[in-house]
């Protein structure tokens, strides 16, 4: 079965702008997190999703904001981009709500470039 | 959540069982010991995961000491393929407990 897919796969933007990542989790999955990952901070969660509602949040600034769809498609949003924001964002998915006996599965990500 | 320490880098030779260690000395009676891997450029890979007893699937095995402070991945016979980088979480597996700690990691290379 099809994975989890991340769009786009590269994308390049300049300060200021905004941006809209997606992600669609495996067929039957209801829970997608998203992660940024940097060079200097490594992987961070910045939140989760569950049947359309937040359940979980990281320690990142109001400008990263998400939803998810009643297909449990998610997006994410980051406005008022800065240069920091540049990385590989990565999306996973899960069919309930923790990590169950699976793990989760992750897409590739979407590197994202601030010039 | 209970933090992990894992060395920062090893190599195994082609062929040869690679045994990567994690320490979670802070570990408490429902957390598990879940592994991840992430091959260059790609998103991370869950590999196994374990509460106390061993645990063996096609990818590798996990073993945990009986206190639970401590565990080993074994990757049995490992390949060019298995270099990555390996991260040994400790989490409860519960609603709402999908902010996983990453950590660093241990960088694994494999050597022909």
């Amino acid at each position: 079965k099809a994975g989890v897919t991340q769009t786009p796969r590269y994308l390049i933007k300049t300060r200021g702008q905004q941006v809209t990542l997606s992600c669609s989790p495996i067929s039957g999955h209801r829970s997608v997190s998203w992660y940024q990952q940097t060079p200097g901070q490594g992987l961070q969660f910045l939140f989760e999703y569950f049947s359309e509602t937040q359940r979980n949040k990281g320690n990142f600034p109001g400008r990263f904001s998400g939803r998810q769809f009643s297909n449990s498609r998610s997006e994410m949003n980051v406005s008022t981009l800065e240069l920091g924001d540049s990385a590989l964002y990565l999306c996973a998915s899960s069919l309930g709500s923790g990590q169950g006996n699976y793990g989760y599965t992750f897409g590739s990500g979407t590197r994202l470039t601030v010039v | 959540d209970a933090k992990t320490t894992q060395p920062t880098s090893m190599d195994c030779a082609e062929g040869r069982a690679a045994n990567l260690p994690c320490n979670h000395s802070t570990i408490s009676g429902n957390e598990y010991v879940y592994w991840y891997r992430q091959i260059h450029s790609q998103g991370p890979q869950y590999i196994i995961h374990g509460l106390k007893n061993n645990e063996t699937n096609e990818m590798a095995s996990l073993i945990i000491t009986e206190d639970r402070k401590s565990s080993t991945l074994i990757l049995p016979h490992a390949t060019l393929r298995d270099t990555a980088v390996y991260y040994c979480i400790v989490r409860v597996d519960q609603t709402g407990a999908n902010n996983l700690f990453f950590g660093t990691g241990t960088r694994l290379t494999v050597i022909p």
